[in-house]
């Protein structure tokens, strides 16, 4: 079946540089959800988005902005990088919409690094 | 959404059934109790959900005690890849697209041989 796909799976950074992840959910899927895990972390929530709209959101910094195209996939853009911002990034895709339950399928991940 | 509580690590030997348990005792009669699984640095994994039944899947079964304070989450063969963070999550219903899951600490379920 198919999955969540991510890209680029790693992705090396400067500080201040900029970064843009891509998500592109299960087909049919039409909510995306983007979380961060830091280093020994658990996963926090950033942001989502259903049928284009925002939908909830979480710990995302100021300097993070994302969005869910007509294709519904999403990116997550990360401007003036800082060193705390190197995590995991993972994308998840759900069906919505009218459901009694949501569960959210999750991708591989992109691996930031920021120097 | 209800505050969850599970033991920080547990073990288990390969073949065995493995029985994780998670405390919800402020859960509300419309929030859903979700099971999901980290194995090492991949992203999370759903295993399953429920109400007030007992459930089963492909994967495990969800027992949920009758006040709805607790649940069991049963691996009924574990193995050696079942090793993973297991995280118990109670969300409010009716759902919205795009809720989001708030993970708490989780268990570390190690299984050996």
């Amino acid at each position: 079946a198919a999955g969540v796909i991510q890209s680029p799976r790693h992705l090396i950074k400067e500080k201040r540089e900029t970064a843009t992840l891509k998500c592109y959910p299960i087909p049919r899927h039409d909510t995306v959800y983007w979380y961060q895990q830091g280093p020994g972390q658990d996963p926090q929530f950033l942001i989502s988005f259903y049928e284009k709209m925002q939908s909830d959101k979480g710990s995302i910094p100021d300097r993070f902005s994302a969005q869910q195209f007509s294709d519904y996939h999403s990116e997550l853009n990360m401007s003036s990088l800082e060193l705390g911002d190197s995590a995991l990034y993972f994308c998840a895709s759900s069906l919505g919409g009218g459901r009694v339950s949501y569960e959210q399928y999750f991708g591989p991940g992109t691996r930031l690094t920021v120097t | 959404d209800a505050k969850t509580t599970q033991p920080p690590s547990m073990d288990c030997a390969e073949g065995r059934a493995a029985n994780l348990p998670c405390n919800h005792s402020t859960i509300s009669g419309n929030e859903y109790v979700y099971w999901y699984r980290q194995i090492h640095s991949q992203g999370p994994q759903y295993i399953i959900h429920g109400l007030k039944n007992n459930e089963t899947n492909e994967m495990a079964s969800l027992i949920i005690t009758e006040d709805r304070k607790s649940s069991t989450l049963i691996l009924p063969h574990a193995t050696l890849r079942d090793t993973a963070v297991y995280y118990c999550i109670v969300r409010s219903s009716p759902n919205q697209a795009g809720t989001a899951l708030i993970f708490g600490k989780g268990t570390t379920l190690s299984v050996s041989s």
